[in-house]
């Protein structure tokens, strides 16, 4: 089993909609937790660092379930510009482990 | 701001041959990293040196050496290159450590192919 995974997509979703995808992670111990940004062919970038209680960094809101192992991403307000692939991010033990990325598309 | 840069951007090498990979950061990070990212999945760490002086195996160590020249440099090294080594190279440099709010910065990448 992968130490993250998520849905590949595309999320193909026109302006202004709301998109939101998961991710789920095996190890429970896991202490801290992230969502990078990259884009075509390009580096990953931080997105945000997702805290228990929930965070929002202006259209986008993180949020972590421990007990259930999952962490997910909204995107509010979409704009083309956050066409990109989200990649899930988990500090094991000082190890950080990267899910292969969800594809957002959005369109005009 | 240049940050991390990484040397070349791309190559093709057959098979068997040798060659490094650089990596550069002007931030005055302790750790540094190597990943390779394959097509469906993420990335995967290959070394990283969490100060200078110190290196350690990641994820995917097998077929890779690392040199962490000083602080600021941190080299990949492909003795004798295999086509399952054709990859995405990334670098990467953080403040300290790994977890936390240390983000890792990220260099644009080294797109390899091996023949």
């Amino acid at each position: 089993r992968k130490e993250v995974e998520q849905d590949p997509g595309p999320f193909n979703v026109p302006e202004g909609a709301t998109v939101a995808f998961n991710c789920t992670y095996s190890n429970s111990a896991s202490q801290s937790f992230f969502w990078y940004r990259q884009d075509c062919r390009k580096e990953p970038k931080l997105l945000m660092s997702v805290y228990s209680s929930g965070n929002e960094d202006g259209r986008f809101t993180a949020q972590l379930n421990r007990a259930s192992q999952y962490i997910s991403l909204l995107i509010r307000d979409s704009k083309l510009s956050d066409s990109a692939t989200y990649l899930c991010v988990v500090n094991n033990d000082y190890k950080l482990s990267f899910g292969a990325g969800t594809t957002v598309t959005v369109r005009a | 701001n240049a940050g991390v840069t990484q040397t070349p951007k791309f190559q093709v090498l057959k098979t068997g041959q040798s060659m490094t990979l650089q990596c550069a950061q002007d931030m005055n990070h302790n750790s540094m990293y190597w990943y390779r990212q394959d097509p469906g999945m993420g990335l995967r760490l290959i070394y990283y040196s969490a100060s200078e002086g110190t290196t350690d195996k990641g994820e995917v160590p097998n077929g890779y050496n690392v040199s962490r020249l000083n602080k600021r440099e941190f080299s990949l090294r492909l003795e004798s290159a295999a086509p399952s080594q054709t990859s995405v190279y990334f670098c990467a440099s953080s403040e300290r450590g790994w977890g936390g709010e240390q983000p890792q910065h990220f260099g644009d990448g080294t797109r390899l192919s091996i023949l």
